[in-house]
């Protein structure tokens, strides 16, 4: 168990639509990431929030958004959804920004699927 | 670009032999580097990470891995494989703080374990 919950566990969604995937880090953790795994790959930074602030992005279209809120929850929405947005997607958080070996610790991921 | 190789897509050991899982790093910093471990439909728990404090690093569940600079690699293993251990096991590596502080994966290794 590592604190941080995710919701829901499981998705369908059909091409074009929009969806909201939530996340709850752990207590006093203030920075969230979210990840995209694709089957068979390694996750995929998406963007990284701070202090409810988007703080580094990875190569994702405008079309993917987040907000963090001050009681350590987030979300991940995505835009007209694509075929290849089917995917595992894992919120991680940790206690400290600065910090370069500072642990990040990943809920149980949301199963999205588009068809 | 920074990039993590793990080299073998699938291991396949016998209960009680030794594992080893390759990872390779290219940095143009000193890199900060992790081991996850994914189990079936679950997200990602830390098996061990480098702070930069000792080459030798252990873990949990017995595992361990080598920092060599030299080579720029990261392997991780573990003497005696028993069958909980079957599951997927990311490398990964973080380049700094702030907004730097994403990890970047590895595509990940799956390990089954044989009786």
């Amino acid at each position: 168990e590592t604190g941080v919950t995710q919701s829901p566990t499981h998705l369908i969604k059909t091409r074009g639509q929009q969806v909201t995937l939530r996340c709850s880090s752990q207590s006093g953790h203030n920075t969230v990431s979210w990840y995209q795994q694709a089957l068979g790959q390694g996750p995929q930074f998406i963007f990284q929030y701070y202090r409810e602030e988007e703080n580094g992005r990875g190569n994702f279209p405008p079309r993917f958004s987040g907000l963090q809120f001050p009681n350590y929850s987030s979300e991940l929405n995505v835009n007209a959804l694509e075929l290849d947005d089917s995917a595992l997607y894992l919120c991680a958080s940790r206690l400290d920004l600065s910090s370069v070996t500072d642990t990040q610790y990943f809920g149980p991921g949301t199963r999205l699927t588009v068809l | 670009a920074q990039s993590v190789t793990q080299l073998g897509s699938h291991v396949s050991v016998s209960e009680g032999a030794l594992v080893l899982l390759r990872c390779n790093y290219s940095s143009s910093v000193p890199p900060y580097l992790f081991w996850y471990v994914q189990y079936p439909n679950q997200g990602l728990q830390l098996l061990l990470k480098y702070t930069s404090a000792a080459t030798l690093v252990k873990g949990i569940n017995g595992f361990e891995a080598e920092f060599k600079k030299s080579e720029t690699s990261f392997h991780l293993t573990k003497p005696s494989a028993h069958m909980s251990d079957a599951a997927e096991y990311f490398c990964a590596v973080r380049l700094g703080g702030g907004s730097q502080g994403n990890l970047i994966f590895g595509k990940g290794t799956k390990l089954s374990v044989k009786p």
